[in-house]
């Protein structure tokens, strides 16, 4: 089993629409979980970090639940703009950071 | 200011050559990373520093490869006979310390023919 795992999608929504994705992790010692975003050709950005409490960003909801290991990302109101690659990253209980593979989204039109 | 730079942005070498990619992190930022991403997938964690010391090397995926960071500011990871499956996007990383947010540079492309 992988350390992180994502659904690679592509996810196609249209704009206005919300969409979801969730990200699962094996290390139940993890303690630092991370949303970043990666453009085309582009270095990864952090987009959110998530805290065990939930946290929101504007359209952006991170939510993390440690007894079924997951976490997840909420877009409202997507924008065309939010065409990118979003990347779960987790610890592994120390400070080494994995990256899942990512899920694609592309918003239309 | 200025964000973490990466040199070469572009590297092509033949197979069984030594390579050398130069990163510099923001400056004052304690903790380095490195990692290599390649089409399709997320970056792959080889090393991180703290200060001047490998905390954590794991991810290096044979002793080809190896990095260092004398100063506790630049890191240079070098890439001894270079395979052709070495080639992927190389990318640093810095945070101010240990679990912080990551800053990433723009990487390198390397091409091992």
């Amino acid at each position: 089993r992988k350390e992180v795992e994502q659904d690679p999608g592509p996810f196609n929504v249209p704009e206005g629409a919300t969409v979801a994705f969730n990200c699962t992790y094996s290390n139940s010692a993890s303690q630092s979980f991370f949303w970043y975003r990666q453009d085309c050709r582009k270095e990864p950005k952090l987009l959110m970090s998530v805290y065990s409490s939930g946290n929101e960003d504007g359209r952006f909801t991170a939510q993390l639940n440690r007894a079924s290991q997951y976490i997840s990302l909420l877009i409202r109101d997507s924008k065309l703009s939010d065409s990118a690659t979003y990347l779960c990253v987790v610890d592994t209980g120390g400070f080494k950071t994995i990256f899942g593979a990512g899920t694609r989204l592309f918003v239309k039109a | 200011g200025a964000g973490v730079s990466q040199t070469p942005s572009n590297k092509v070498t033949e197979k069984g050559k030594y390579v050398e990619l130069r990163c510099d992190p923001i400056s004052g930022h304690t903790a380095l990373y490195w990692y290599r991403q390649s089409l399709g997938q997320g970056p792959e964690f080889l090393i991180y520093f703290q200060g001047t010391g490998a905390a954590d090397d794991s991810g290096l995926p044979n002793d080809r490869f190896f990095a260092v960071r004398p100063e506790g500011s630049v890191s240079t990871l070098k890439i001894q006979r270079t395979e052709r499956g070495d080639s992927a996007v190389y990318l640093c990383a810095s945070s101010l310390t240990i679990g912080n947010e990551q800053f990433f540079g723009p990487g390198t492309r390397l091409t091992v023919l």
